[in-house]
């Protein structure tokens, strides 16, 4: 079937704009997490959302990050007034439950630069 | 903190060779262990998994085995191609609650030369 699906691929944005990636999930997943990949500080977990349970932002590096989930599929995460260190790869990945044993599927990721 | 520590890379190796990437990993309690490979260009896709202590996990040729009293989870392969060049992450995840995301070790980059 499908896999994670993120949009969109690459995005060039302005320092101080505001930016919006899009994860879907696979079908039946009720789990989803964002990460960040970037070149200095490697893969960073962000943020999870498990069904209609109250996510955990732990992850967030600043107030500046927000995420939701609509319906219990797609997520959107926001970055506002994006700063140049925003620059990186953010990884969308779910899995079926929340188990430890459960995988976690990735998508391909959307490449942010930040001018 | 609870934390993944992969050998450094970059590991050039010819075809044929024997793999072995090294990761070990701090945890309390039960961790499930896994490793991700990135082939260039595309997404990171799981390789292979275990989830309690000696679990051997394999795939594509590759294995890896759940070192508890090590606290382990070194990967190998017995001969290595060209396609194998790609950048592989060792990550584990607790089994604790609210342990949701995996933490993952800074990655290992192999090029295998024919």
């Amino acid at each position: 079937g499908a896999g994670v699906s993120q949009s969109p691929s690459n995005k060039v944005t302005e320092k101080g704009k505001d930016v919006e990636l899009r994860c879907d999930p696979i079908s039946g997943h009720t789990a989803l997490y964002w990460y960040r990949q970037s070149l200095g500080q490697g893969l960073e977990f962000l943020i999870y959302f498990q069904g209609n349970s109250a996510p955990d932002k732990s992850g967030l590096p600043s107030d500046r990050f927000s995420a939701e989930r609509t319906g219990g599929s797609v997520s959107t995460l926001t970055i506002q007034r994006t700063q140049q260190e925003d620059s990186a790869v953010y990884l969308c990945a779910s899995s079926l439950g929340q188990h430890s044993t459960d995988t976690q599927y990735f998508g391909p990721g959307t490449r942010l630069t930040v001018l | 903190g609870d934390s993944v520590t992969q050998m450094e890379g970059p590991v050039t190796l010819s075809e044929e060779a024997f793999l072995t990437i090294n990761c070990t990993y701090t945890a309390t309690g039960y961790p499930s262990l896994f490793w991700y490979v990135q082939y260039p260009g595309e997404g990171l896709q799981l390789l292979l998994k275990a989830t309690k202590a000696d679990d051997k996990g394999s795939n594509k040729g590759f294995e890896a085995t759940y070192r508890k009293e090590t606290t382990s989870f070194h990967l190998e392969k017995g001969s290595v191609q060209v396609s194998d060049s790609a950048v592989y992450f060792c990550a584990r995840r607790d089994s604790g609650a609210g342990s949701y995301q995996l933490t993952f070790g800074k990655g290992t980059k192999l090029s295998v030369i024919p």
